[in-house]
């Protein structure tokens, strides 16, 4: 499995402002998403982090409101812009396609940035 | 509209006995369930997964079931045991991206 790390691991943030968050994997891997959670709701796919290309967004999520980075195959960026408290979350990135494994269906978790909008 | 439902927030069960999760989909296009445990202030991790040309897949302690005519899936977990406890997200690979549909998860307590 792919080892999965995430910076911050939460913030408190003043609204108007952004933050930006860091995801890193420690093989190459084909896919990278960032998914949200809401209090109380599921996951919800925010888009797909493309390498080399701009991120596909899910009905939504808009770029100028989270640009996503993805400058190789181990590393991207999600930045949350012009925060509102509606934006307070946990944002959490997944990984699919590691080396080695024959399935393209599990996807790993990192652990998630805790974030929150005064 | 939500197309993966786990209508049970939360479950509590004895240490022992068997828990069952239970999650459904609306989707007859979805051909692949996963099956994630979230402990707080850690990211999902991956328990078990099946196949819609199954309806059984085991691992030790889990055992994902999979009836497509209902579009209904569960997770047995036995014996279950005070570590299991935790958020369980049902999740259908089947998203525009090859990304993951959740449900809203199931917290299971095991009581010792």
């Amino acid at each position: 499995s792919a080892v999965i790390s995430q910076k911050p691991s939460r913030d408190i943030c003043q609204r108007g402002t952004s933050l930006t968050i860091q995801c890193q994997v420690d093989s190459q891997v084909t896919m990278m998403f960032w998914y949200r959670q809401q209090p109380g709701q599921s996951l919800t796919l925010i888009a797909t982090a493309n390498q080399g290309s701009e991120a596909t967004y899910e009905s939504g999520f808009v770029i100028d409101k989270f640009p996503i980075s993805r400058p190789n195959l181990t590393f991207s960026t999600l930045t949350v812009s012009n925060m509102s408290p509606e934006d307070s979350s946990i944002y959490l990135c997944s990984a699919a396609g590691t080396s080695g494994r024959s399935s393209y269906n599990e996807q790993f978790f990192g652990p998630g940035t805790r974030l929150t909008v005064l | 509209d939500q197309q993966v439902k786990q209508n049970s927030p939360s479950l509590s069960v004895q240490e022992g006995r068997i828990s069952i999760l239970n999650c459904d989909y609306t989707n007859s296009m979805f051909d692949y369930f996963l099956w994630y445990k979230k402990y707080p202030a850690e990211g999902p991790t991956f328990l078990i997964s099946i196949s819609s040309i199954k309806d059984k897949n085991e691992d030790g302690r889990f055992t994902v079931f999979l009836n497509k005519s209902a579009k209904h899936l569960s997770l047995h977990i036995v014996p279950s045991q005070p570590g299991d406890s935790a958020v369980y997200f049902c999740a259908a690979l089947g998203g525009s991206q090859g990304n993951l549909i959740f449900g809203k998860g199931t917290k299971l307590s095991v009581k010792p």
